[in-house]
């Protein structure tokens, strides 16, 4: 069955460092989006990408957050000057028609100390 | 506001035994609602997917329920195995945006042999 790749499962950075968390979509998805879970806490949503920009975000999402489709098979989230509070787990996922199939990734744990 | 409610906040069970998850929302107007099985730090994955219309559907011995009048929605596990042990996402979505989905808390679900 199609899979989410997401790299790495787990960075340790120090607060102020710049991350790339990066995410491959199933090939023939369209839609892809950034959600983050707070350890104890609910999924939330962060940024949805289609056709390359952005089509929506949070107001977690600030100048801090941004994402790329560099190529034509990766989707990454940059978050600049990381902060304690940036500690989560981040899941990517992606969307063939933007509405019923979502696929998650197994996420990337993010510690920043 | 649109907000999904998950209860119990926790659960044990010995194995073998059947239970009951509960999701009540408030999301509207509604689109569909979706159970989701997630093990400790790895990404959501779906157990079902519901329609207004749909009261019913099955996925091995996971069964949800949905009364879309009382905007509440039941998932029902069978016979219960350790593999079982993980949380159980209600996710409710919008029927417009792309960020269509609504999170709950979860039920933090421990199988116990």
């Amino acid at each position: 069955e199609p899979e989410v790749t997401q790299t790495p499962s787990h960075q340790v950075t120090q607060m102020g460092q710049e991350v790339i968390l990066r995410c491959v979509p199933i090939s023939n998805h369209l839609y892809f989006y950034w959600y983050r879970q707070i350890l104890g806490q609910k999924v939330e949503f962060l940024v949805s990408f289609y056709n390359n920009e952005i089509s929506e975000k949070s107001e977690i999402f600030d100048d801090q957050f941004s994402v790329e489709r560099p190529d034509g098979s990766n989707f990454t989230l940059k978050i600049r000057s990381t902060k304690l509070e940036d500690s989560a787990m981040y899941f990517c996922a992606s969307n063939g028609d933007g509405y019923y199939g979502y696929t998650f990734g197994s996420g990337t744990r993010l510690t920043v100390v | 506001k649109n907000q999904v409610e998950q209860s119990p906040q926790s659960l044990i069970i010995l194995e073998g035994k059947n239970c009951t998850l509960q999701c009540n929302y408030t999301v509207s107007p509604f689109s569909n609602l979706r159970w989701y099985k997630q093990d400790t730090g790895r990404g959501p994955v779906s157990l079902t997917i519901m329609t207004f219309s749909e009261n019913t559907k099955s996925n091995g011995r996971y069964t949800a329920t949905l009364d879309a009048d009382t905007k509440q929605s039941s998932l029902h596990i069978t016979a219960s195995q350790l593999s079982d042990s993980a949380s159980y996402i209600c996710v409710v979505s919008y029927q417009t945006g792309a960020n269509n989905l609504f999170f709950g808390t979860g039920t933090r679900l421990t199988v116990i042999p």
